[in-house]
């Protein structure tokens, strides 16, 4: 089935514990992204990824980073998250090329924390 | 830079028409998306329009694009409660790398 998978579904954590939001997709697309989804302000992206090895800022990249080392993958990482980065975020991906750039969604990663 | 409006809530009844509306400020978006967000589920797909297009009709939904304007409408016929969620208006640009989201609308559908 064509997917894309995000892990840990739901966390808790605290403030300055380094972690790691996984994200990954078997459609074989160039693009990924990540988003974050808080009341009121709808999707904001975060980092995005045209290809292997090539990433660019969103509208709000502070705070995180991301890596692209094989084309499946693109995690999202907190090195010392603090509570305002508490929110839903979402992961997606997309072919370059035809279906009016579609972008499928994971099914997000709560975030919490304290 | 852009930026996307919805209103947060619409509520009808099961059997009406629901319209969602959708205004933009980048007059060079290529395409312009409907999103559905069912509770506790990512975002899916409902439909898009290409730029040069005014209307598209898919079974129950009808997009409305007035470029003149910057507005983007969802008509939803005969509404259901499955059709209850949050949709989201979006637009991208010339470029691939960004699609810009509204703040989303909440349907609530009543029996």
């Amino acid at each position: 089935e064509a997917q894309v998978t995000q892990n840990p579904r739901y966390l808790i954590t605290v403030t300055g514990k380094k972690l790691t939001v996984t994200c990954s997709q078997n459609m074989n697309h160039e693009y990924m992204s990540w988003y974050r989804q808080d009341p009121g302000l709808g999707l904001r992206q975060i980092y995005y990824s045209m290809n292997v090895e090539v990433t660019d800022k969103g509208d709000v990249p502070e705070g995180y980073k991301v890596s692209r080392k094989e084309k499946r993958n693109f995690p999202l990482i907190l090195e010392s998250p603090s509570p305002n980065q508490t929110s839903l975020y979402f992961c997606a991906s997309s072919p370059l090329a035809g279906s009016g750039g579609e972008l499928f969604f994971g099914e997000g990663s709560r975030l919490t924390v304290l | 830079g852009e930026d996307v409006e919805q209103s947060l809530f619409l509520s009808v009844r099961e059997g009406d028409s629901s319209v969602i509306n959708c205004t933009y400020t980048d007059s060079s978006s290529t395409y312009l998306y409907w999103y559905k967000q069912e509770p506790g589920a990512g975002l899916q797909l409902l439909t898009y329009i290409f730029s040069n297009m005014d209307m598209k009709q898919d079974q129950r939904l009808t997009v409305l694009l007035n470029k003149k304007d910057k507005h983007l409408s969802l008509r939803i016929a005969d509404t259901q409660t499955g059709d209850s969620a949050i949709y989201f208006c979006a637009e991208r640009g010339p470029g691939f790398q960004k699609l810009v989201f509204g703040t989303g609308t909440r349907l609530l559908v009543s029996p």
